[in-house]
């Protein structure tokens, strides 16, 4: 199963974008690229997820490299309720949807 | 739509009782997941059914531990004997597998404390 890696914390100011990126090397052909969060005291919660083009929504973008290696998450600008632990994870399973296994993720903090 | 329901929100029970975590996934779903989590271990996921059938338990920790899925709208996680190790938050997750990259949909968790 594919691994990914992300740093272990990053810090941003308020109203100011965010880059979270993600290196998954041994990404297959066929992985989608999940992004959940976690804030405070709740439970994780889904963010983006894509495959091979640049995805959004209205919380993100998920920029995917060409080779896919690695993808960036962007919060377009932060605010204090952007704080979490956020987490990049490619299924495992080896089916399409498979289980999400959750790694240590970034923790994000934001100063106002 | 109510989201998934986890109960009770807090446990606290005694080393060597019975402890059983109950959690009812959104409606139409046909995946659940329970997971664990700890500061040390971070979230660990423990087992996960498909259409009401455990597809894959490599993670739960021992045969302390079981997971049953009887219908598609509840499922329960036991803990027996329960042991102060044990104490974390247990979240219930669940999706619907129509399109790969389904969204994981988590409820608030059951804090366990075993004393």
């Amino acid at each position: 199963d594919a691994k990914t890696t992300q740093p272990n914390s990053m810090e941003s100011n308020e109203e100011e974008p965010v880059h979270l990126p993600c290196n998954h090397s041994t990404i297959s052909g066929t992985d989608y690229i999940h992004w959940y969060r976690q804030l405070p005291s709740q439970g994780p919660e889904y963010v983006i997820h894509g495959l091979t083009s640049n995805v959004n929504n209205r919380m993100a973008s998920l920029a995917i490299a060409e080779d896919r290696k690695s993808s960036t998450l962007i919060l377009h600008r932060a605010t204090l309720r952007d704080a979490a632990v956020y987490y990049c994870i490619l299924p495992s399973g080896g089916t399409s949807y498979g289980k999400l296994t959750f790694g240590q993720g970034t923790i994000l903090t934001v100063h106002p | 739509d109510a989201g998934v329901i986890q109960s009770p929100r807090h446990e606290v029970t005694e080393m060597g009782q019975e402890v059983t975590l109950r959690c009812k996934p959104i409606s139409g779903h046909n995946s659940l997941f329970w997971y664990r989590q700890t500061m040390m271990r971070g979230l660990e996921l423990l087992i996960y059914f498909n259409n009401n059938v455990p597809i894959d338990d490599s993670g739960m920790p021992e045969d302390r531990f079981s997971a049953k899925m009887p219908n598609a709208s509840f499922s329960t996680l036991k803990i027996q004997p329960s042991e102060p190790r044990d104490s974390a938050v247990y979240f219930c997750a669940s999706r619907i597998d129509v399109t790969p990259g389904s969204p994981l949909h988590f409820g608030n968790g059951t804090r366990l404390t075993v004393t």
